[in-house]
């Protein structure tokens, strides 16, 4: 399983930016993905979930980016996206995707991350 | 949310000698209709992306060295490191995935001494 982020950069307050993480190596479209952050010298923050088509494709965010980021995936296309509105500083970090774990909520498969940076 | 606490903030520990970090939960972790606990636990090592330790709070995961161990139930959990080896040096998190927001201790820090 490879999981490769991509569409990091700099972006001003109130900016947006999409992140896309390809996979390869797994049936993509029955997976279970999640974007996860960490922000420079802190921990780990979970942000948002995407289930599988099969089992409905519904997104659950948590509260500090609901309404602001949005995931989706191409399956066709093996590729999960976040789009990411109206960016705060506080939201700079590194950005992982990872698979969840078969019947499980833990991850068990993480991309090298890509890093997002919200300055003036 | 659930609270996820971790201790200590740090240790420094012998080569060889025992590690042992705590994570309490705010609320239990365990589902009484299957008897899980919905307790996962990472390492992850400077420049690099988390790593799955543990699921179900002590189901390790393949792979994964038999000198590190998860144990606990409800609110409180441990995961110990035998043995430290100089590959184990590294922060280790624990998350739950009980509830949503699924949420992760602050972590841990593992040294030499």
């Amino acid at each position: 399983v490879q999981l490769v982020e991509s569409g990091g950069g700099l972006v001003k307050p109130g900016g947006s930016l999409r992140l896309s993480c390809a996979a390869s190596g797994m049936t993509f479209r029955n997976a279970w993905m999640s974007w996860v952050r960490q922000g420079p010298g802190k921990g780990l923050e979970w942000i948002g979930r995407i289930k599988s088509r099969t089992d409905g494709g519904t997104t659950d965010y948590a509260t500090p980016v609901k309404g602001r980021f949005t995931i989706s995936r191409d399956d066709s296309k093996n590729t999960l996206y976040l789009q990411m509105n109206s960016l705060k500083t506080e939201d700079t970090g590194v950005y992982y995707c990872a698979t969840h774990k078969v019947e499980t909520n833990s991850f068990d498969y993480w991309g090298q991350g890509t890093l997002v940076t919200v300055s003036s | 949310d659930i609270v996820m606490t971790q201790s200590p903030d740090s240790l420094a520990v012998s080569l060889g000698e025992r590690a042992t970090i705590n994570c309490r939960s705010s609320e239990t972790l365990l589902y009484i209709s299957n008897n899980k606990n919905y307790l996962a636990w990472y390492q992850q090592k400077s420049g690099q992306p988390p790593k799955l330790l543990f699921y179900w709070a002590s189901t390790r995961e393949s792979g994964v060295p038999d000198r590190f161990s998860g144990s606990g139930s409800g609110t409180d959990f441990t995961l110990t490191i035998s043995s430290l080896q100089a590959e184990d040096v590294a922060t280790y998190y624990c998350q739950q995935y009980y509830s949503l927001p699924w949420t992760f201790g602050q972590g841990t820090r593992v040294e030499i001494k």
